[in-house]
Protein backbone atom coordinates (compact mmCIF):
# COMPACT_ATOMS: atom_id res chain seq x y z
CA UNK A 1 0.00 0.00 0.00
CA UNK A 2 0.71 3.54 -0.68
CA UNK A 3 2.69 4.75 2.75
CA UNK A 4 5.01 7.57 3.83
CA UNK A 5 7.51 6.71 7.07
CA UNK A 6 8.89 9.18 8.69
CA UNK A 7 12.26 9.39 10.84
CA UNK A 8 11.94 9.18 14.91
CA UNK A 9 11.74 11.95 17.36
CA UNK A 10 14.51 14.24 17.96
CA UNK A 11 15.43 16.60 20.68
CA UNK A 12 17.64 20.09 20.09
CA UNK A 13 18.93 22.41 21.43
CA UNK A 14 18.13 26.44 20.83
CA UNK A 15 20.07 27.31 17.57
CA UNK A 16 20.67 23.65 16.16
CA UNK A 17 19.28 21.90 12.90
CA UNK A 18 17.58 18.84 12.28
CA UNK A 19 16.58 16.89 9.34
CA UNK A 20 13.64 15.00 9.39
CA UNK A 21 13.20 11.88 6.72
CA UNK A 22 10.30 10.42 4.42
CA UNK A 23 10.37 7.27 2.97
CA UNK A 24 7.83 6.36 0.37
CA UNK A 25 6.60 3.10 -0.42
CA UNK A 26 4.03 1.43 -2.56
CA UNK A 27 3.84 4.08 -5.69
CA UNK A 28 6.51 5.26 -8.08
CA UNK A 29 8.50 8.28 -5.97
CA UNK A 30 9.01 10.62 -8.54
CA UNK A 31 5.37 11.13 -10.18
CA UNK A 32 3.91 12.76 -7.01
CA UNK A 33 5.41 15.80 -5.41
CA UNK A 34 5.99 15.67 -1.51
CA UNK A 35 4.42 18.63 0.90
CA UNK A 36 5.80 19.32 4.59
CA UNK A 37 3.40 20.22 7.48
CA UNK A 38 3.78 20.89 10.80
CA UNK A 39 1.66 21.63 14.20
CA UNK A 40 2.64 22.95 16.73
CA UNK A 41 1.48 22.06 20.15
CA UNK A 42 -2.51 23.59 20.73
CA UNK A 43 -2.12 24.45 17.03
CA UNK A 44 -3.73 23.88 13.63
CA UNK A 45 -1.73 22.41 10.91
CA UNK A 46 1.05 25.07 9.18
CA UNK A 47 2.57 24.54 5.52
CA UNK A 48 6.25 24.92 5.59
CA UNK A 49 7.06 23.64 1.95
CA UNK A 50 6.87 21.44 -1.15
CA UNK A 51 9.42 19.77 -3.23
CA UNK A 52 9.16 18.45 -6.86
CA UNK A 53 10.55 15.07 -6.81
CA UNK A 54 10.96 15.01 -10.29
CA UNK A 55 13.44 18.36 -10.43
CA UNK A 56 13.85 19.10 -7.29
CA UNK A 57 12.37 22.70 -7.22
CA UNK A 58 11.22 23.93 -4.23
CA UNK A 59 8.82 26.52 -2.37
CA UNK A 60 9.01 27.58 1.06
CA UNK A 61 6.52 28.88 3.37
CA UNK A 62 7.69 32.65 3.95
CA UNK A 63 7.84 32.11 7.74
CA UNK A 64 10.37 29.59 7.36
CA UNK A 65 12.25 31.15 4.21
CA UNK A 66 15.93 30.82 4.86
CA UNK A 67 15.71 28.62 7.64
CA UNK A 68 14.57 25.32 5.71
CA UNK A 69 16.29 23.36 2.68
CA UNK A 70 13.83 20.23 1.16
CA UNK A 71 15.90 17.64 -0.38
CA UNK A 72 15.01 14.11 -2.15
CA UNK A 73 16.86 10.63 -3.01
CA UNK A 74 15.31 9.28 -5.48
CA UNK A 75 17.61 6.49 -5.21
CA UNK A 76 15.75 5.41 -1.86
CA UNK A 77 12.21 7.21 -2.25
CA UNK A 78 13.17 9.44 0.30
CA UNK A 79 12.95 13.00 0.93
CA UNK A 80 13.91 15.19 3.65
CA UNK A 81 13.15 18.79 5.50
CA UNK A 82 16.24 20.10 7.14
CA UNK A 83 15.33 22.77 9.65
CA UNK A 84 18.11 25.15 11.04
CA UNK A 85 18.93 28.10 13.81
CA UNK A 86 15.67 26.41 16.01
CA UNK A 87 13.70 28.21 18.83
CA UNK A 88 11.05 27.28 20.64
CA UNK A 89 9.11 27.84 18.52
CA UNK A 90 10.02 25.36 16.14
CA UNK A 91 8.88 22.48 18.96
CA UNK A 92 5.92 20.80 16.89
CA UNK A 93 5.12 17.32 15.25
CA UNK A 94 6.50 17.56 11.48
CA UNK A 95 4.47 15.51 8.79
CA UNK A 96 5.25 14.69 5.06
CA UNK A 97 2.65 14.54 2.82
CA UNK A 98 2.43 12.89 -0.98
CA UNK A 99 1.22 16.01 -2.76
CA UNK A 100 -1.40 15.26 -5.79
CA UNK A 101 -0.97 18.64 -8.16
CA UNK A 102 -1.76 20.82 -5.20
CA UNK A 103 -5.37 19.20 -5.04
CA UNK A 104 -5.23 17.25 -1.84
CA UNK A 105 -2.42 15.74 0.28
CA UNK A 106 -2.31 12.00 0.80
CA UNK A 107 -1.28 10.00 2.44
CA UNK A 108 0.68 11.46 5.31
CA UNK A 109 3.64 10.45 6.99
CA UNK A 110 3.37 9.40 10.77
CA UNK A 111 4.68 12.36 11.75
CA UNK A 112 8.22 13.36 13.67
CA UNK A 113 8.67 15.28 16.92
CA UNK A 114 10.74 18.15 17.28
CA UNK A 115 11.57 19.25 20.36
CA UNK A 116 13.65 22.63 21.20
CA UNK A 117 14.58 22.85 24.76
CA UNK A 118 17.87 24.05 26.33
CA UNK B 1 -4.30 33.53 12.21
CA UNK B 2 -5.17 30.66 9.59
CA UNK B 3 -5.88 31.80 6.44
CA UNK B 4 -9.08 30.07 5.85
CA UNK B 5 -12.00 30.08 8.58
CA UNK B 6 -13.34 27.15 10.66
CA UNK B 7 -15.81 27.25 13.76
CA UNK B 8 -13.22 25.82 16.85
CA UNK B 9 -15.49 23.30 18.12
CA UNK B 10 -18.93 21.77 17.23
CA UNK B 11 -20.45 19.21 19.26
CA UNK B 12 -23.67 17.09 18.60
CA UNK B 13 -25.34 13.82 19.64
CA UNK B 14 -25.01 10.11 18.62
CA UNK B 15 -26.97 10.00 15.28
CA UNK B 16 -27.53 14.01 14.31
CA UNK B 17 -25.55 15.27 11.78
CA UNK B 18 -23.20 18.27 12.04
CA UNK B 19 -22.21 20.78 8.85
CA UNK B 20 -18.63 21.99 9.92
CA UNK B 21 -18.09 25.34 7.53
CA UNK B 22 -14.39 26.60 5.69
CA UNK B 23 -14.28 30.31 4.72
CA UNK B 24 -11.53 31.07 2.22
CA UNK B 25 -11.19 33.69 -0.54
CA UNK B 26 -11.16 33.70 -4.50
CA UNK B 27 -7.38 33.06 -4.35
CA UNK B 28 -7.54 29.70 -2.79
CA UNK B 29 -11.29 28.28 -2.18
CA UNK B 30 -12.87 30.29 -4.60
CA UNK B 31 -10.89 28.84 -7.36
CA UNK B 32 -9.28 26.00 -6.45
CA UNK B 33 -10.44 22.22 -4.87
CA UNK B 34 -10.87 22.24 -1.35
CA UNK B 35 -9.94 19.17 0.77
CA UNK B 36 -10.92 17.58 4.27
CA UNK B 37 -8.68 15.47 6.68
CA UNK B 38 -9.59 14.26 9.84
CA UNK B 39 -7.04 14.19 12.45
CA UNK B 40 -6.27 12.11 15.34
CA UNK B 41 -4.44 12.54 18.42
CA UNK B 42 -1.06 11.45 17.76
CA UNK B 43 -1.78 10.01 14.14
CA UNK B 44 -1.39 11.02 10.68
CA UNK B 45 -4.07 13.11 9.22
CA UNK B 46 -6.50 11.19 6.73
CA UNK B 47 -8.06 12.48 3.49
CA UNK B 48 -11.29 12.38 4.21
CA UNK B 49 -12.61 14.60 0.73
CA UNK B 50 -11.11 15.65 -2.09
CA UNK B 51 -11.68 17.82 -5.09
CA UNK B 52 -14.71 19.62 -3.51
CA UNK B 53 -16.55 16.47 -2.82
CA UNK B 54 -15.39 13.50 -3.78
CA UNK B 55 -14.58 10.97 -0.96
CA UNK B 56 -11.73 8.21 -0.83
CA UNK B 57 -12.60 4.35 -1.33
CA UNK B 58 -12.57 3.79 2.52
CA UNK B 59 -14.63 7.02 3.76
CA UNK B 60 -18.16 5.96 4.19
CA UNK B 61 -20.90 8.08 2.34
CA UNK B 62 -21.94 9.32 6.45
CA UNK B 63 -19.33 12.36 5.22
CA UNK B 64 -19.50 15.12 2.01
CA UNK B 65 -18.48 17.73 1.02
CA UNK B 66 -19.92 21.01 -1.32
CA UNK B 67 -18.23 23.93 -2.19
CA UNK B 68 -19.93 27.54 -2.63
CA UNK B 69 -17.70 30.94 -4.15
CA UNK B 70 -14.88 31.21 -1.09
CA UNK B 71 -16.69 28.64 1.37
CA UNK B 72 -17.13 24.77 1.46
CA UNK B 73 -18.72 22.66 3.86
CA UNK B 74 -17.96 19.38 5.33
CA UNK B 75 -20.97 17.25 6.59
CA UNK B 76 -21.71 14.27 8.42
CA UNK B 77 -24.38 12.24 9.23
CA UNK B 78 -25.56 9.32 11.55
CA UNK B 79 -22.94 10.83 14.01
CA UNK B 80 -20.59 7.95 15.65
CA UNK B 81 -18.51 8.58 18.89
CA UNK B 82 -15.46 7.21 16.66
CA UNK B 83 -15.97 10.46 14.81
CA UNK B 84 -14.63 12.44 17.45
CA UNK B 85 -11.78 14.57 15.74
CA UNK B 86 -10.09 17.72 14.16
CA UNK B 87 -11.29 18.11 11.24
CA UNK B 88 -9.40 20.62 8.68
CA UNK B 89 -10.09 22.26 5.34
CA UNK B 90 -7.41 23.02 3.21
CA UNK B 91 -6.72 24.59 -0.45
CA UNK B 92 -4.09 26.21 -2.77
CA UNK B 93 -3.55 29.26 -2.43
CA UNK B 94 -2.71 31.68 -6.09
CA UNK B 95 -1.99 34.38 -4.77
CA UNK B 96 0.58 32.95 -1.65
CA UNK B 97 1.87 29.81 -4.08
CA UNK B 98 1.25 28.10 -0.91
CA UNK B 99 -1.01 25.51 0.52
CA UNK B 100 -3.73 27.21 3.48
CA UNK B 101 -5.13 25.50 5.97
CA UNK B 102 -8.03 26.25 8.15
CA UNK B 103 -7.20 26.32 12.09
CA UNK B 104 -9.38 23.09 12.66
CA UNK B 105 -12.52 22.13 14.01
CA UNK B 106 -12.69 20.13 17.23
CA UNK B 107 -16.05 17.99 16.88
CA UNK B 108 -17.10 16.40 19.89
CA UNK B 109 -19.85 13.43 19.53
CA UNK B 110 -21.38 13.73 23.14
Amino acid sequence: QVQLVQSGAEVKRPGASVKVSCKASGYTFNTYDVSWVRQAPGQGLQWLGWISTKNGNTKYAQNVQGRVTMTTDTSTSTAYMELRSLTSDDTAVYYCARDVNYVWLDPWGQGTLVTVSS
Amino acid sequence: QSVLTQPPSMSAAPGQKVTISCSGSSSNIGNNYVSWYQHLPGTAPKLFIYENYKRPSDIPDRFSGSKSGPSATLGITGLQTGDEADYYCAAWDNNLSAWVFGGGTKLTVL
